[in-house]
């Protein structure tokens, strides 16, 4: 069973352009979550999708991203325009909804953006 | 809010020395705990957890223990290889909650 896929595995775009990230998960798992890791600090919660439908968005971080997950499948996180302080590693998690539970969370490798 | 202190790093050791790597947490509740890694080249995986107090997890040598009385549940591995190297990230899940709360990662080398 293929695992979590991420594309591209690096980014570097300067300051202002436009930058589209893709996630494709796990086949089978409803739930999908993106995190961030900035300058080496502690990865922080995103987003998370259930199916198509954004379940919880609060940890966007404001109005230049965006996240899609057109026909419950694979998922998109654009940065538009992109500023200086976006570069990190975004992770793209999956994940089954086991009766009351959330179960485990399996990762992508992650695509590091840099911007100049 | 959900919080997790860990190490900071780098660390490095010899093979065969004693690994420990102190992660301390704040959460309202039972929360699950969880020790994820991540080898070079490679996407975060599960290396351990534990649901609920005194549970220990284990997994490749490594152990960690949930301890409630301290917030802590510190990863351990009493003699670590050349494959060991990699970052290691310690992180909570609330009750009924989906999201992982993360420290900062605590990047380990091992020379041979």
């Amino acid at each position: 069973e293929a695992g979590v896929t991420q594309f591209p595995s690096h980014s570097v775009i300067e300051k202002g352009q436009t930058v589209t990230l893709r996630c494709d998960p796990i086949s089978g798992h409803d739930n999908l979550y993106w995190y961030r890791r900035v300058m080496g600090k502690e990865i922080k919660f995103l987003l998370h999708f259930v199916k198509e439908s954004k379940q919880d968005e609060s940890g966007m971080p404001n109005n230049r991203f965006l996240a899609e997950r057109t026909g419950g499948t694979y998922s998109t996180l654009k940065v538009q325009p992109a500023e200086l302080e976006d570069s990190g590693v975004y992770f793209c998690a999956s994940s089954t909804t086991g009766g009351s539970t959330y179960n485990e969370q399996f990762f992508g490798p992650g695509t590091r953006l840099t911007v100049l | 809010g959900n919080s997790v202190t860990q190490m900071e790093g780098p660390v490095t050791l010899s093979e065969e020395a004693f690994l420990t790597i102190n992660c301390t947490y704040t959460a309202t509740g039972y929360p699950s705990l969880f020790w994820y890694v991540q080898y070079p080249g490679e996407g975060l995986q599960l290396l351990l957890k534990a649901t609920k107090a005194d549970d220990k997890g284990s997994n490749k040598g490594f152990e960690a223990t949930y301890r409630k009385e301290t917030t802590s549940f510190h990863l351990e591995k009493g003699s670590v290889q050349v494959s060991d190297s990699a970052v290691y990230f310690c992180a909570l899940r609330g009750t009924n909650d989906y999201k992982l709360s993360f420290g900062a990662g605590t990047t380990v080398t091992v020379r041979a």
